[in-house]
């Protein structure tokens, strides 16, 4: 069945690094594909999309670009914040009508 | 603004309780979806419904059952509440056929059970 394997955290990284958290997917066709950040104490927000392949979605800063060949939808960022801390996670729309989540990975931003 | 709202941020029930959770939505989503969120073990979708007075089960049901009596409302039940059922709770819909934007979520209710 459709799957989401997503880097393990949790990362911690000094404010302003360059930020990279792997995603990759097994899945039937070309589903989109999702990013969803979790603050502290709250829901699930969507942070950024991509619908078919070699779209990039972006926000915030953020970049995610859907690769059909490596079945990856890595997440990018320049320059982080302590503000970016949260979990964060990768998800695909699936054949089954419902949304597959990866695991979730925790970033912590030092000042 | 587009919105799904769980009744309860916090809860704290007893052993053998039987337990509500509601979740109401004003987008006119037809489907919509019960997670459990754990730590280590990310979202495990417990049930979803794509119609009113339709569910289907997802990974892990047991234990919990659900209502759909109307469109914008989808009630999880806890018929007797474990304590390993203290989890956080989220409930999202989305939209069909334009999938492509994703869920929406709500903010989520943490259950204690003691």
């Amino acid at each position: 069945g459709d799957s989401v394997t997503q880097m393990e955290g949790p990362v911690t990284l000094s404010e302003e690094a360059f930020l990279t958290i792997n995603c990759t997917y097994t899945a039937t066709g070309y589903p989109s594909l999702f990013w969803y950040v979790q603050y502290p104490g709250e829901g699930l927000q969507l942070l950024l999309k991509a619908t078919k392949a070699d779209d990039k979605g972006s926000n915030k800063g953020f970049e995610a670009t859907y690769r059909k060949e490596t079945t990856s939808f890595h997440l990018e960022k320049g320059s982080v914040q302590v503000s970016d801390s949260a979990v964060y996670f990768c998800a695909l729309y699936s054949s089954a009508s419902k949304i597959i989540f990866g695991s979730g990975t925790r970033l912590s931003i030092r000042p | 603004d587009v919105k799904v709202t769980q009744s309860s941020r916090y809860l704290v029930k007893r052993t053998g309780e039987k337990v509500f959770l509601e979740c109401v939505q004003d987008m006119d989503h037809e489907n919509m979806f019960w997670y459990r969120q754990d730590p280590g073990l990310g979202l495990r979708l417990i049930y979803f419904s794509y119609d009113v007075k339709m569910k289907e089960k997802g990974d892990i049901p047991e234990g919990y059952s659900v209502s759909r009596e109307k469109k914008e409302r989808f009630s999880l039940i806890l018929e007797s509440a474990s304590t390993n059922q203290t989890s956080m709770y989220l409930c999202a819909s989305i939209r069909v056929p334009s999938t492509s934007y994703g869920y929406t979520f709500g903010s989520g209710t943490r259950l204690t059970v003691v």
